[in-house]
């Protein structure tokens, strides 16, 4: 099946640094990736939707300032954190869809802790 | 306002017997309802699907029943084995596939299988 990565799979950072996370699909060219958070005992919460070559598309109440995606090729999606803060802290998860397999496929996730 | 609900946090079942694994959803505007597996460690992975179209979709010791007009849908395992032991995640979407995004989560139930 079509594998998804993500690094670093878990930081811990000082409030107010930026982090990047990123995702790669492995195996296959993803025209779409997700990001995903999810705080504790909460459900995975879409935050935004990027394309390869486009700007993302966020989802109402994520800060598309805070939150840079930036999607440079067909199997690459970063995220960056900017000026982090504790309330940050959170379980990013990230996906990519490709046409042929009309299926999300996730990542295994990024631990972010903000002290 | 959580749209996709799933009110077990956890279940507990024996090796051999049925695991019935419930959601319930708010929104009749849902059109394709999707079953996800997550191991610790690893991103969710896509185990099965039903559109609402159907009532009922079957795949190995897999099946999901979907109650349109309760908002409800099940995933029943039989038999249970211990390496179905994880996470499950029911998701919503408004589109055929949830191929674009827009998976609507639930909080999880934790299915713990004893030999």
């Amino acid at each position: 099946g079509a594998v998804v990565s993500q690094h670093p799979s878990w930081v811990i950072c000082k409030s107010g640094t930026s982090v990047k996370i990123e995702c790669r699909s492995l195996d296959f060219q993803a025209t779409t990736m997700f990001w995903y958070r999810q705080f504790p005992k909460q459900s995975l919460m879409l935050m935004a939707t990027s394309n390869e070559g486009s700007k993302a598309t966020y989802e109402q109440g994520v800060e598309k300032d805070k939150f840079l995606i930036n999607h440079a090729s067909l199997t690459l999606s970063t995220l960056t954190v900017t000026s982090a803060h504790p309330e940050d802290s959170s379980f990013y998860i990230c996906s990519a869809f490709s046409p042929p397999y009309n299926e999300q496929f996730f990542g295994p996730g990024t631990r972010l802790t903000v002290l | 306002d959580q749209q996709v609900k799933q009110n077990s946090p956890s279940l507990s079942v024996q090796e051999g017997r049925i695991s019935i694994l419930n959601c319930d959803y708010t929104n009749s505007m849902f059109d394709y309802f999707l079953w996800y597996k997550k191991y610790p460690a690893e991103g969710p992975t896509f185990l099965i699907s039903i559109s609402s179209i159907k009532d009922k979709n079957e795949d190995g010791r897999f099946t999901v029943f979907l109650n349109k007009s309760a908002k409800h849908l099940s995933l029943h395992i039989v038999p249970s084995q211990p390496g179905d032991s994880a996470v499950y995640f029911c998701a919503a979407s408004f589109n055929y596939g949830g191929s674009q995004g827009n998976l609507i989560f639930g909080k999880g139930t934790k299915l713990s299988v004893k030999p």
